[in-house]
């Protein structure tokens, strides 16, 4: 079966655009996870999603970041106004359930000039 | 601070060697550690997951945990050089996110 796949793999904003990050999760994984990855870092958590609930947005690094799974499948994650210190690769995992181990889609590369 | 703590490297091994990476997290709770395997622009790979103190090996990969220490490692045998890459410790805490290192870059060379 496909995996995790993420759209758009590459996005170039404008500081102050609007971006939306797509992910589509492996069929049936009840978990979706959102995380930041500077250069050089490890991924960072942004936003956890259990079905169409959002159980944790603690990772969330401002207001202008915004994530939803409004189906309990397909996942956006927005960021309005975007701005330079943004720019990261942008990863999605998915997970069948609590036991389950997470796994990662391709990331969105995003660059803001 | 911190939670999760590796070595940035570049550790260097010959082709055939062992490459031991490790790693020390904070938080005497953790219940799980995870080491995700990092290719240069490539997303995250999942090598090996343990979650009970001792060894757990899957090929040529050996997991080590010791929890009294909170420290856990993973050794590579026989590496090789398309194990060249970062290895990322992850850790959970009884939530459901995981807590990354910033990665050890595994270089091999012939």
């Amino acid at each position: 079966g496909a995996g995790v796949s993420q759209s758009p793999r590459y996005k170039v904003a404008k500081r102050g655009q609007d971006v939306a990050l797509r992910c589509d999760p492996i069929s049936g994984h009840v978990s979706l996870f959102w995380y930041q990855q500077a250069l050089g870092q490890g991924p960072e958590f942004l936003t956890y999603f259990q079905n169409e609930a959002q159980l944790d947005k603690s990772g969330l690094p401002s207001d202008r970041f915004f994530a939803e799974r409004p189906e309990g499948s397909v996942s956006t994650l927005k960021i309005q106004r975007t701005q330079q210190e943004d720019s990261a690769v942008y990863l999605c995992a998915s997970r069948q359930g609590p036991e389950d181990t997470q796994y990662f889609g391709p990331g969105t590369r995003l660059t803001v000039l | 601070q911190k939670e999760v703590e590796q070595n940035s490297g570049p550790l260097s091994v010959p082709e055939g060697a062992i490459a031991s990476l490790n790693c020390t997290y904070s938080d005497r709770g953790s219940q799980s550690f995870f080491w995700y395997r990092q290719y240069s622009g490539k997303s995250p790979e999942l090598i090996m997951f343990i979650y009970s103190n001792g060894d757990k090996e899957d090929g040529r990969f050996t997991a080590q945990l010791n929890k009294a220490s909170q420290y856990v490692s993973l050794l590579i045998r026989d590496s090789q050089p398309s194990d060249s890459a970062t290895y990322l410790c992850a850790v959970n805490y009884n939530t459901d996110k995981l807590i990354f290192g910033t990665g050890t870059r595994l270089q091999v060379f012939p």
